[in-house]
């Protein structure tokens, strides 16, 4: 069975500081990684994306992810955070084979002035 | 142009009521979802599609069904709206699990 764990429900953070959301996932099969971000009110965002290729992904607004297969893992980073940051954001993972999403449980990022 | 449009967005209904979602997407994709995502943010898949075929129904109650006319829209009837069922209900659609889901701006459903 797979599952995608966001081992953090909520970080708050001092705006400029760096940030990292951690997500690991479980899978018997290869899988692709992604980063979504939700702003209040709105939809999901594609932030980055994992297909295949360099394990150091970068996004959109500065974000980042490293996908680890040995850790099983795909956190998300950025080095300084602005206030706009202040969203709910989801680790996801799919495959070929699933015909669907799996998401986490999201994280919602706090960022303080 | 919106990639994955679905209407309404704000949806408030009494219970024992029956209402329509719709959510058309214009990028070519061959796979449609539906997520229901609950008051802590947990989003659940409830339906996807693959050319307009049904292929996963993830145990939702049958006063939910899914119509796919095409394969750029998948609409979601449902009927004896209960309390429970409020939420934001999100359309999705992607090259089946080969690259990112786009996602719609979501329909607020609220039963009184």
């Amino acid at each position: 069975a797979q599952s995608v764990t966001q081992l953090d429900s909520q970080v708050p953070v001092f705006e400029e500081a760096p940030v990292e959301l951690r997500c690991n996932y479980s899978s018997s099969v290869s899988v692709y990684l992604f980063w979504y971000v939700q702003y209040p009110n709105q939809g999901l965002q594609l932030l980055l994306k994992y297909l295949s290729g360099s394990t150091l992904v970068k996004g959109i607004n500065g974000f980042e992810a490293e996908f680890n297969k040995s850790q099983t893992s795909f956190h998300l980073r950025k080095p300084s955070v602005h206030i706009s940051d202040t969203a709910e954001y989801f680790c996801a993972v799919s495959s070929p084979s699933f015909n669907k999403f799996y998401f986490g449980s999201g994280t919602k990022l706090n960022v303080k002035p | 142009d919106t990639a994955v449009s679905q209407t309404p967005k704000y949806l408030v209904t009494q219970m024992g009521n029956d209402k329509s979602i719709k959510c058309e997407q214009n990028l070519g994709h061959d796979t449609m979802y539906w997520y229901k995502q609950d008051s802590k943010k947990f989003l659940k898949i409830m339906f996807s599609y693959n050319n307009k075929e049904l292929i996963i129904n993830e145990t939702v109650p049958n006063r939910f069904s899914p119509k796919s006319p095409d394969k750029a829209h998948l609409n979601l009837h449902i009927n004896s709206l209960e309390l429970g069922d409020s939420a934001v209900y999100f359309c999705a659609s992607s090259h089946g699990g080969n690259t990112e889901a786009f996602f719609g701006q979501g329909t607020r459903l609220t039963v009184v």
